[in-house]
């Protein structure tokens, strides 16, 4: 079954402790991205990647680091997690040119960072 | 700027009745509009793609329309059911250069009451 998955689905942290999200897709994707939502503000991307060790900052990076040293996988990291990262993560996958399905979400990881 | 704008933000209707929800968007250079359903907790799934030429696409109880002229789509929902509560997100695709760039909507929050 195509899909995305994330790890964990829930994580409750303190401010300062380094975490990782990860994100593994099975559809052989070379674009990946990373979006955080937050009510009233809809979908934001964080990061993306066009392939293998080629990462971009999208439009709110700040506090965030990924890598792409496999397609298949995409692991946020975040160095040191204050409050205002509390959100909605979402992984998301696609072929190069968008294809006809756009893109393929994984189920969420909910943050919170006390 | 680009922009993507939903309204209503939210809506509540009877099942079985049919509903619209609109999208505006300020998107240059235009490529394709897509239209994700986004269950609560979980992350969202395309309905339909609509490229410039494209006036209307149908999946299902689902038709969406296209007027590039203002800039304006629908997504038509008919004969609704308790299933179609979810919040619906319009997404506007600009190509530059060869790259995607996604320019989402904030959402309509559509609750289907029994």
């Amino acid at each position: 079954e195509a899909q995305v998955t994330q790890n964990p689905r829930y994580l409750i942290t303190v401010t300062g402790k380094k975490l990782t999200v990860t994100c593994s897709q099975n559809m052989n994707h070379e674009y990946m991205s990373w979006y955080r939502q937050d009510p009233g503000l809809g979908l934001r991307q964080i990061y993306y990647s066009m392939n293998v060790e080629v990462t971009d900052k999208g439009d709110v990076p700040e506090g965030y680091k990924v890598s792409r040293k496999e397609k298949r996988n995409f692991p946020l990291i975040l160095e040191s997690p204050s409050p205002n990262q509390t959100s909605l993560y979402f992984c998301a996958s696609r072929e190069q040119t968008g294809g006809t399905r756009g893109q393929y979400f994984g189920p969420g990881t909910r943050l919170t960072v006390l | 700027k680009n922009q993507v704008e939903q309204s209503p933000q939210s809506l509540i209707i009877l099942e079985g009745k049919n509903c619209t929800l609109q999208c505006n968007y300020t998107v240059s250079p235009f490529s394709n509009l897509r239209w994700y359903k986004q269950d609560t907790g979980r992350g969202p799934v395309s309905l339909t793609i609509m490229t410039f030429s494209e006036n209307t696409k149908s999946n299902g109880r689902y038709t969406a329309t296209l007027d590039a002229d203002t800039k304006q789509s629908s997504l038509h929902i008919t004969a609704s059911q308790l299933s179609d509560s979810a919040s619906y997100i319009c997404v506007v695709s600009a190509m530059n250069t060869g790259f995607q760039k996604l320019v989402f909507g904030t959402g309509t929050r559509l609750l289907v009451s029994p």
